[in-house]
């Protein structure tokens, strides 16, 4: 049982390249969620999912667009890399019905520079 | 105002204290609430639940107080292990399902 499993860990991009951070889970979670974390800012929510062909937006999701074709990915994309989104983005899942509703599976991480 | 707020600390305690973080929220139809614990470079991980008539889970007990919209968590007998950021996580009012996360709180256990 992997739980969530993020990809790439690390990542250096360049202004205005795009690209997409993996995640996947195996768990059949409903609630898929990204996150990013700054020092001093904690763990912001960029976009959410609570099941597949349905997202919402979270505090902080502009630059950034997701989409659920099921249960188990939720990819997020960087539509044209910027400097400002130099962070570690987590990943995070969730069952929505039942005990344990309330605690959030992450993934190891993917530390994103951008030059 | 941000929805969840926490003093980041650090707090600096020695082996065998008592330390106590608290946390508020500003929602007041806020429906459930936590404590995650996250060590450096690492993922949060769930450390408790917290309800309103409180719980306890060996050294560390949280509280819920909804009237003053805070939180609290207490950790007894201070580890070297306790060494952490802890956050205070909140999941709005219905019918949202998303956790916010406050900013953290610094925890360093010295011998």
């Amino acid at each position: 049982n992997a739980g969530v499993t993020q990809t790439p860990k690390f990542q250096v991009l360049k202004t205005g390249q795009s690209m997409t951070l993996q995640c996947a889970q195996d768990m059949n979670h409903e609630y898929m969620s990204w996150y990013r974390q700054d020092p001093g800012m904690g763990l912001r929510l960029i976009h959410y999912s609570v099941g597949a062909g349905i997202t919402d937006q979270g505090e902080v999701p502009n630059g950034y667009n997701v989409s659920r074709s099921t249960t188990e990915d939720f990819p997020l994309r960087l539509l044209s890399a910027a400097p400002s989104q130099t962070s570690v983005y987590f990943c995070a899942s969730k069952r929505t019905s039942g005990s344990g509703t309330g605690e959030l599976f992450f993934g190891e991480g993917s530390r994103l520079t951008v030059l | 105002r941000k929805e969840v707020e926490q003093d980041p600390g650090p707090f600096n305690v020695p082996e065998g204290a008592t330390v106590a973080f608290n946390c508020t929220y500003s929602n007041s139809a806020s429906q459930s609430f936590f404590w995650y614990r996250q060590d450096c470079r690492k993922e949060p991980k769930l450390l408790m639940s917290v309800y309103s008539s409180g719980n306890e889970d060996g050294r560390f007990t949280a509280q819920l107080n909804r009237a003053s919209q805070y939180i609290s968590l207490l950790i007894r007998d201070s580890k070297l292990s306790d060494s952490a950021t802890y956050l205070c996580v909140v999941i709005g009012p219905l019918p949202t399902d998303k956790l916010i996360f406050g900013t953290g709180t610094r925890l360093q256990v010295f011998p």
